[in-house]
């Protein structure tokens, strides 16, 4: 198993462009999740999914859209960047049947 | 308002030594805890969790206590080796959900 892949692995983007950061898991884990790691402010949750077509949001929604059409993906969408949104980004999922989350190694975006 | 707190960020041990690193909650909904392990350039990795239910949990050199009447959990490691080092985040979450909120993380420094 490849576990919880994430691509890309560094990205650089300009105020108002867009992009989508892809996240896969091949261990049919239910559950999905987006979090954001800023210097000094630990994890925060973007967005998660509790199984395909079922999204909710976290702690820190704004700016950020989210789809499961499948069990295996869960991508991050970036309407519209701005300097705020430079962070470090990971995906998790997890089983129905565990509470403990696992994550993919994580994206670093900048926004210039 | 931080509702889950790592007041130090830094601990510097020697090998074989105890290592303890503290956590503090503020939301007594909290019912489920977890550690997690990051090492630079990497997502995070489950290391241990407990819920509310019992206040120690043991695995191997880790333990986890909780004192849920101060709102308090500490992570013991064990004898502390080298591989050790590394940012440890404290997360709590209600009834074991997806809203895992986390803290600022400790940076834990074996020194052989």
């Amino acid at each position: 198993n490849a576990g919880v892949t994430q691509t890309p692995k560094f990205q650089v983007l300009k105020t108002g462009q867009s992009m989508t950061l892809q996240c896969a898991q091949d261990m049919n884990h239910e559950y999905m999740s987006w979090y954001r790691q800023d210097p000094g402010m630990g994890l925060r949750l973007i967005h998660y999914s509790v199984g395909a077509g079922i999204t909710d949001q976290g702690e820190v929604p704004n700016g950020y859209n989210v789809s499961r059409s499948t069990t295996e993906d869960f991508p991050l969408r970036l309407l519209s960047a701005a300097p705020s949104q430079t962070s470090v980004y990971f995906c998790a999922s997890r089983p129905t049947v565990l509470n403990e989350q696992f994550f993919g190694p994580g994206t670093r975006l900048t926004v210039l | 308002d931080q509702q889950v707190k790592q007041n130090s960020p830094s601990l510097s041990v020697q090998e074989g030594r105890i290592s303890i690193l503290n956590c503090d909650y503020t939301n007594s909904m909290f019912d489920y805890f977890l550690w997690y392990k990051k090492y630079p350039a990497e997502g995070p990795t489950f290391l241990i969790s407990i819920s509310s239910i019992k206040d120690k949990n043991e695995d191997g050199r880790f333990t986890v206590f909780l004192n849920k009447s101060a709102k308090h959990l500490s992570l013991h490691i064990v004898p502390s080796q080298p591989g050790d080092s590394a940012v440890y985040f404290c997360a709590a979450s209600v009834g074991g959900s997806e809203k895992l909120v986390f803290g600022k993380g400790m940076k834990l420094t074996v020194n052989p």
